[in-house]
Order: structure tokens, then C-alpha cells, then sequence
């Protein structure tokens, strides 16, 4: 059974603390993602990464990183976390579409991170 | 600017109705679409996908339509159950793309 594992289901943080949330994938998928999910706004995608050490800038990169040191790992990290942050953070990941492992272009999420920073 | 979009924030739907939700795209490039369902505190389930070289996919209760020249794609549950109460979003992509393009999401409530 496929599975994206998040370190936390809810997390509470103080305004200027640096905040660290885990994601593990099993499938050894190349593709991994960060999205933060918002009343109103759906899913937006924050940071990606389609390989070990890289990383791609989603739509909202700004007040976040993300470090990707081995392929079953992705962390996305709040380098001083703010108000705003709070939010649902969804962890996904994917196989390329080069790779034939399949089924690709369907991404895998984890249960989602609820952070409150107060 | 969203590229995908889901312009009906919320739907109520009798048991044993038909519930449609609709997305739109504004990106020619995307060839790929799939539908994704949440529930609370949980993450995103894939439902259903759909390929640019069809007009049409079914999966038991649920079948996803597209529309290229209209970009325009829309999820039809037939019949409706209250375990389909749910959260859902439609998602683009290119075929040979990585990244994925999700909408604002459409809550939907089947009412027993």
C-alpha cells in the first residue's frame, strides 16, 4: 500500500519560531511537493522537487524553504514563522512521467499538517 | 493568475440525484485532468483522470467529461450517496509536465 507519511497532523508555533515539517514517501517517486490549503484558495503549491537536492519555487516559495537530502525525503522549513502560515500542509509525491514506473501524473498526498502559529 | 478554476464554491445534492461539479482551465497546454476528493483532516484522495485525447472517462458511479474547445471539465456522480459529502478539486497538467495545477475546490454535501 502506497503511502506519504507528514511528521505531524497538528502543530502549534510561536510568531518568529523556526518550524520544520517532515514528509516521507515509500514509492521511491522522483517528484515531491508542498502544498498549503486555504479556505477559498484551494491547493497551492509552495515548493517541488524532482530529484535528489533540487527544488523548484511553487507559487507561494516567499517565508519558506526546502531541503531534499535523500529521494524519500522532502522538508519544508518556516525560517521564522508568521501568523499568516497558519494553515493545512499537504506533503504529495509522484513518479515522473518518464520514469514508466506509473501511474504517473497522479499525485499521492499525506494526511496534511494542520500548523497554528500563534 | 489560477489556471484552473472551480467557480462553485459549495453544492447540496439529494440522495440518489446526480451532483456535477465543473472546472475550467484557461492553459491550452494541459492535456491531463484528474479529480481529486478531500475529506476533513485528510489529505486529497485521486478519484478520476481523464487524458486530452478523450472526451469522456468512466469509473463506476463517477464519470469526468471533457470539453477542449471549451476548457471545460465536469465530474458527474450518479447516483449521489452521503459518503460522497466531500471536498473536491479538479487538477491540470501536462503529460510530460511535473507540476500540477489545482483548483479553488468545490464542497460538496449530499443530503440524506
Amino acid at each position: 500500500d502506497v503511502k506519504v507519511t507528514q511528521s505531524s497532523r497538528y502543530l502549534v508555533k510561536r510568531t518568529g519560531e523556526k518550524v520544520f515539517l517532515e514528509c516521507v514517501q515509500d514509492m521511491d517517486h522522483e517528484n515531491m511537493f508542498w502544498y498549503r490549503q486555504d479556505p477559498g484558495l484551494g491547493l497551492r503549491l509552495i515548493y517541488f522537487s524532482y530529484d535528489v537536492k533540487m527544488k523548484e519555487k511553487g507559487d507561494i516559495p516567499e517565508g519558506y524553504s526546502v531541503s531534499r537530502e535523500k529521494k524519500e525525503r522532502f522538508s519544508l522549513i518556516l525560517e521564522s514563522a508568521s501568523t499568516n502560515q497558519t494553515s493545512m500542509y499537504l506533503c504529495a509525491s509522484s513518479s515522473h512521467p518518464w520514469t514508466g514506473k506509473g501511474p504517473y501524473n497522479e499525485q499521492f498526498f499525506g494526511p496534511g499538517t494542520r500548523l497554528t502559529v500563534l | 493568475d489560477q489556471q484552473v478554476k472551480q467557480n462553485s464554491p459549495s453544492l447540496s445534492v439529494q440522495e440518489g440525484r446526480i451532483s456535477i461539479l465543473n472546472c475550467d482551465y484557461t492553459n491550452s497546454m494541459f492535456d491531463y485532468f484528474l479529480w481529486y476528493k478531500k475529506y476533513p483532516a485528510e489529505g486529497p484522495t485521486f478519484l478520476i483522470s481523464i487524458s486530452s485525447i478523450k472526451d469522456k472517462n468512466e469509473d463506476g458511479r463517477f464519470t469526468v467529461f471533457l470539453n477542449k474547445s471549451a476548457k471545460h471539465l465536469s465530474l458527474h456522480i450518479v447516483p449521489s450517496q452521503p459518503g460522497d459529502s466531500a471536498v473536491y478539486f479538479c487538477a491540470a497538467s501536462r503529460r510530460t509536465g511535473n507540476q500540477f495545477y489545482f483548483g479553488t475546490g468545490t464542497s460538496l454535501t449530499v443530503i440524506p
